[in-house]
């Protein structure tokens, strides 16, 4: 398996726009979670979906961000509109969820610099 | 609110020396501690992780040390080698919760 897959790797975009991060789960994993790192603010869960519902989107930081998970084998999450301070790498990861807590797999991230 | 205490932020270690960071927590329902261990540029990935029901936890160089009690847990890095040059987080979940300490970037001079 070649892990969980986000793209962009990197994404340039001038405030006000709209940015739609992608990412593919590890094939069979069950749950899916977007974190966001920040120098500020560190490793932070935005959302978490389970069987592709969502379960908490307690971290979200505001309507302008929303995600979607339309199957098992892909999640968006989408910014609109963008702001600089959303700038941050932005990482999928996925685990499978059999009742007891197990290993999260991340992504390589994506890089958003919001100008 | 953080959660999750992790220190120190930096660390530097000669070469074969022992590195050593530590975590504290808050929350007494979190039931799993794994430490991430993230290279430049890539996603954190899994080092290592304990439960609550043991003191200590080794695999290979890598040893976590747990005090349920005093609600704190630690990271030791035998025989430090250049390689293990990264951002080592630590965290605490339960269920899907989890949260991360701020990070410890390691440094080992050769």
């Amino acid at each position: 398996d070649a892990g969980v897959i986000q793209s962009p790797r990197h994404e340039v975009t001038e405030m006000g726009q709209e940015v739609t991060l992608r990412c593919k789960p590890i094939s069979g994993h069950n749950s899916l979670f977007w974190y966001r790192q920040t120098m500020m603010r560190g490793l932070e869960l935005l959302i978490y979906f389970n069987n592709n519902v969502p379960i908490d989107d307690s971290g979200m930081p505001e309507d302008r961000f929303s995600a979607k998970m339309p199957n098992a084998s892909f999640s968006t999450l989408k910014i609109q509109p963008s702001e600089p301070r959303d700038s941050a790498v932005y990482f999928c990861a996925s685990s499978l969820n059999d009742g007891m807590n197990t290993e999260a797999f991340f992504g390589q991230g994506t890089r958003l610099t919001v100008v | 609110q953080q959660q999750v205490k992790q220190s120190p932020q930096s660390l530097i270690v000669q070469k074969g020396g022992i590195s050593i960071i530590n975590c504290a927590y808050e929350n007494t329902a979190f039931d799993y501690f794994p430490w991430y261990q993230q290279f430049p540029g890539k996603g954190p990935a899994l080092l290592i992780a304990i439960r609550p029901d043991v003191s200590e936890k080794k695999e290979g160089r890598f040893t976590i040390s747990f005090n349920k009690s005093a609600k704190q847990f630690s990271l030791h890095i035998m025989d430090s080698q250049p390689g293990d040059s990264a951002t080592y987080f630590c965290a605490a979940s339960m269920g899907h919760d989890m949260r991360f300490g701020a990070g410890t970037r390691l440094t080992v001079k050769p």
